[in-house]
This record gives C-alpha cells, sequence and structure tokens, in this order.
C-alpha cells in the first residue's frame, strides 16, 4: 500500500532557527516528489519538485533532498520568518505500467515560529 | 493569487441537502483536480478532469460527483449531505495534468453541515 509519512507532527521553533521535516514514503514505482506549504485555510503552494534522479532542490531559504534508495525526503528551512509558519505536506507521485499517475499525500507537519 | 478562482468561499447548508462547489482553472490549463481536506486532516484526492474528460478517480463517494465544462471550468456536486462532509474543498488546475507539473491551488470552499 502507498503510504507517505511525515515527521513530527508539530514543531514550534523560534525566529532565525532552522529546522529539517522529514517525510518516508512507501510509494512504488516512484515518479516524483513535492512539498508543498500551507499557511491555515489556504490552498497549498508549491515548494519543490524533485525526480528520481535529483538529489537536492532550492527554493529561497527552503531546501528539499531526496534519497531514492531508502525512500526519504528532507525539507530544510534557514534562517526560519514568521511567515513560515503553515503547514508543509509531502506529496508523492507513482506512475503505475498501466493507468495514470496517482499522488499520495502526507499528512503534514506543522510548523509554528514563535518571535 | 494562484490564477484558479472558487466560489463560494464559504457554504452553510442542512443535513440530506446537494451543493454545487464550483472552479474556474488558470487560463490555458486544461486539467482540474478537486481535495477535500477535513478538519485536521491531510489532502484527500477526489477527481481528476483534462480536457472535459475524467482522468483519474480517488476517494470520491458516490454521493459526490464532478464535470469539466467545454469552457474548462468545473463543478463538483455534492448531495444527501452528511455531517462528516464538512470540510475545506480545493480545486487546483495544471497545464497536462501530469504531476511533475506544476498545480495551481484555489483558495478552497469552506462547507458547514450542519
Amino acid at each position: 500500500k502507498n503510504q507517505v509519512e511525515q515527521s513530527p507532527q508539530s514543531l514550534i521553533i523560534l525566529e532565525g532557527k532552522n529546522c529539517t521535516l522529514q517525510c518516508n514514503y512507501t510509494v512504488s514505482p516512484f515518479s516524483n516528489l513535492r512539498w508543498y506549504k500551507q499557511d491555515t485555510g489556504r490552498g497549498p503552494v508549491s515548494l519543490t519538485i524533485m525526480t528520481f534522479s535529483e538529489n537536492t532542490k532550492s527554493n529561497g531559504r527552503y531546501t528539499a533532498t531526496l534519497d531514492a534508495d531508502t525512500k526519504q525526503s528532507s525539507l530544510h528551512i534557514t534562517a526560519s520568518q514568521l511567515s513560515d509558519s503553515a503547514s508543509y505536506i509531502c506529496v508523492v507521485s507513482a506512475t503505475p505500467n498501466f493507468g495514470n499517475e496517482k499522488l499520495t499525500f502526507g499528512t503534514g507537519t506543522r510548523l509554528t515560529i514563535i518571535p | 493569487d494562484s490564477g484558479v478562482t472558487q466560489t463560494p468561499k464559504h457554504l452553510i447548508t442542512a443535513t440530506g441537502q446537494r451543493v454545487t462547489l464550483r472552479c474556474s482553472p488558470r487560463s490555458g490549463d486544461l486539467s482540474v483536480y478537486w481535495y477535500q481536506q477535513s478538519l485536521d486532516q491531510g489532502l484527500q484526492f477526489l477527481i481528476q478532469y483534462y480536457n472535459g474528460e475524467e482522468r483519474a478517480k480517488g476517494n470520491i463517494l458516490e454521493r459526490f460527483s464532478a464535470q469539466q465544462f467545454p469552457d474548462l471550468h468545473s463543478e463538483l456536486n455534492l448531495s444527501s449531505l452528511e455531517l462528516g462532509d464538512s470540510a475545506l474543498y480545493f480545486c487546483a488546475s495544471s497545464v497536462d495534468g501530469l504531476t511533475r507539473t506544476e498545480a495551481f491551488f484555489g483558495q478552497g470552499t469552506r462547507l458547514t453541515v450542519v
């Protein structure tokens, strides 16, 4: 069964500090992995997308890594800001041999930045 | 602003009723996705359309249905509503409906069933 597990469920850090969010998946066959940021009550916004051959991808202060062998991804946030307070969702896509691509969503990590 | 427009923003209705949620995709996007997000739950994929045709179906209940019209806007119909259907319903659109292509989300419709 395709699954995406994220940890921690929630995290509180001081403004200016760094943090790392984890995503472990058992989705197969793997196609790509995406990290989304979702502010409370708003639609998710894509941060990064990585395919099998990509190990790392950055978007400003956000850096995502992917280890396809261990089926793990991380999202590192540098020099956190109050506006980084949000839920971060890991989404993994599988491409079956026959049939459409299927997305599996993690339940997200709720990040709170405090001044 | 993602360019995806969802209406209405909020909807309150009684159990047993039927509602229609509307989504206008970004200009040029051919694919529309519908998602449900219950309180403190992750996003659940409901259904995807591409250029008017159903492309993929997720955990969509039989009481729910959707369609994409020739002008590419989409509607999600929810009938025989139950308290548990209360959730945020998101629409997303993308150019070609492939997961490696970025999908842009609307701001959602918050449905409350009382």
